[in-house]
C-alpha cells in the first residue's frame, strides 16, 4: 500500500535561517506531489504542484521554493525564513492517472522565532 | 478562482446526535472532495463525490453538481469525528493532470460525551 512521510514533525526556526522540508511516497510511482500550507483560521492553501521529476509549478509567490529530485521525493526550501512563514506544512500526493483522491502526509508544524 | 464556502464555520454536537454539513462552490466542477483532519492536524480523504451519492457507515455524502453544494452527513456521531470537515474542488481540468484543489476554509465539528 502507499504510504507518505513528511519530517521533521516538528521545526522552530529564527527568522532569517533556512527551511529544507522533505516529503517522500512509498509504493506508487509518478505520482503528482502537492505542497500546502495551513495558517491559524484552517484553510489549506496550495503553494506549488509537480508531475513529474523536475516539473515544479507555483501557486503562490513567496520566498519559498521547491525541488523535486526523484520521483517520489518533495522538497520544499527558503533561504531566508520570514514570521509569516510559520504555520503547518503539508505534502500530499494524487496517482496521476485519472481524476484522483489526495492522499496527505502527516505534516510538519513550522514556527519562525 | 472558485469560491468555495462551508458551513457552519463551527458545529457542536451531543455524541449520538445527526448533523449535515455543507459546501456550495462557485463553478462547475470536476473533482470534489470531502476530507476529515483529526485533532493531531491529519488529514483523511472522506469521498470523492464530484455528483451523485455516496456511503460509507456513518458518513454519506450528496453533491448536486447543476446546483453546486455537496452534502456531509455524519449520522450517531461520536467523539472520533471531532476536527475539522473540509470540502475541496477543482475547477474544470486544470490541465497536465495535475489536479489542483481549492479548498473551503472548513467546518470545525466538536462532539460532546
Amino acid at each position: 500500500s502507499q504510504t507518505i512521510h513528511q519530517w521533521p514533525a516538528t521545526l522552530v526556526q529564527p527568522v532569517g535561517s533556512p527551511l529544507s522540508l522533505e516529503c517522500t511516497v512509498e509504493g506508487t510511482s509518478n505520482p503528482n506531489l502537492y505542497w500546502y500550507r495551513q495558517a491559524a483560521g484552517r484553510g489549506l492553501q496550495l503553494l506549488f504542484y509537480s508531475v513529474g521529476i523536475g516539473q515544479i509549478s507555483s501557486e503562490v509567490p513567496q520566498n519559498l521554493s521547491a525541488s523535486r529530485p526523484q520521483d517520489r521525493q518533495f522538497i520544499l526550501s527558503s533561504k531566508k525564513l520570514l514570521l509569516s512563514d510559520s504555520g503547518f506544512y503539508l505534502c500530499a500526493w494524487t496517482g496521476g492517472g485519472a481524476v484522483d483522491t489526495q492522499y496527505f502526509g502527516p505534516g510538519t508544524r513550522l514556527t519562525v522565532l | 478562482g472558485i469560491q468555495v464556502e462551508q458551513s457552519p464555520p463551527d458545529l457542536i454536537l451531543q455524541e449520538g446526535a445527526n448533523s449535515t454539513l455543507r459546501c456550495n462552490f462557485s463553478d462547475s466542477v470536476n473533482n470534489l472532495q470531502w476530507f476529515h483532519q483529526n485533532p493531531w492536524g491529519q488529514l483523511i480523504n472522506l469521498f470523492y463525490i464530484p455528483s451523485g451519492t455516496k456511503q460509507n457507515g456513518r458518513l454519506s455524502a450528496t453533491t448536486v453538481a447543476t446546483e453546486r453544494y455537496s452534502l456531509l452527513y455524519i449520522s450517531s456521531s461520536q467523539t472520533t469525528d471531532s476536527g475539522v470537515y473540509f470540502c475541496a474542488v477543482e475547477q474544470g481540468y486544470s490541465g497536465a493532470g495535475s489536479y489542483q484543489l481549492t479548498f473551503g476554509k472548513g467546518t470545525k465539528l466538536s462532539v460532546i460525551p
